[in-house]
């Protein structure tokens, strides 16, 4: 089975700009949860998908954004860049019940000038 | 609140020698735990869980985890570390069904291995 992909791997934005980035989870899997990783912060979520619904959501400002469509791939959007916003952004994937372990992409490394 | 601790910031360790990366977590039930492997500028790749059961876990490359309630623990071990060992270790708590499906991370425990 192929593993979670993510595209771009990587970015580079200016300030103010926005940017799309795109999660395919494994096969099957209905669930893709969304991560930052900075080395000040550490892996943080971000959000959570199930079924196109957001299940559950981390502390982040409204300018994160994400959605799931019916195959189960997910965006998530980040609108007016800010230089902090430079991070690895991870997704990772499961089956969607309680009791699944989440496989992680690669990630998408992100700069923000 | 969940929370995750990995007091070890850096460990350096020799190729061959033994190894054991620390792993404390607060929560108010029995949480499931995770240990995630992270290789410079790629994703985290899935090492052992514990959801229950035998406390003593198996992983993938060698690895092996025990969970002590009593300690709130759960550390990872390593009987002989590889240089391709090196890299950065991290410690997830999962919520166990409440509706909450995200992973609390520890700030991670980088590894460095001398030949």
């Amino acid at each position: 089975k192929a593993g979670v992909t993510q595209t771009p791997r990587y970015l580079i934005k200016t300030r103010g700009q926005q940017v799309t980035l795109s999660c395919s989870p494994i096969s099957g899997h209905r669930s893709v949860s969304w991560y930052q990783q900075t080395p000040g912060q550490g892996l943080q979520f971000l959000f959570e998908y199930f079924s196109e619904t957001q299940r559950n959501k981390g502390n982040f400002p409204g300018r994160f954004s994400g959605r799931q469509f019916s195959n189960s791939r997910s965006e998530m959007n980040v609108s007016t860049l800010e230089l902090g916003d430079s991070a690895l952004y991870l997704c990772a994937s499961s089956l969607g019940r309680s009791t699944e372990t989440q496989y992680f992409g690669p990630g998408t490394r992100l700069l923000v000038l | 609140a969940q929370s995750v601790t990995q007091p070890d910031i850096h460990i350096t360790v020799s190729e061959g020698a033994s190894l054991e990366l620390r792993c404390n977590y607060s929560y108010g039930a029995t949480p499931y735990l995770f240990w995630y492997v992270q290789s410079p500028g790629q994703g985290l790749q899935l090492l052992l869980k514990y959801f229950s059961g035998d406390t003593l876990v198996q992983g993938i490359k060698g690895f092996e985890a025990e969970f002590k309630r009593s300690q709130s623990s759960f550390n990872l071990r390593k009987p002989s570390v590889h240089w391709s060992d090196a890299a950065e270790y991290f410690c997830a708590v999962g919520a166990p069904p409440s509706g909450t499906y995200k992973y609390i991370f520890g700030t991670g425990t980088r590894l460095k291995v001398l030949a």
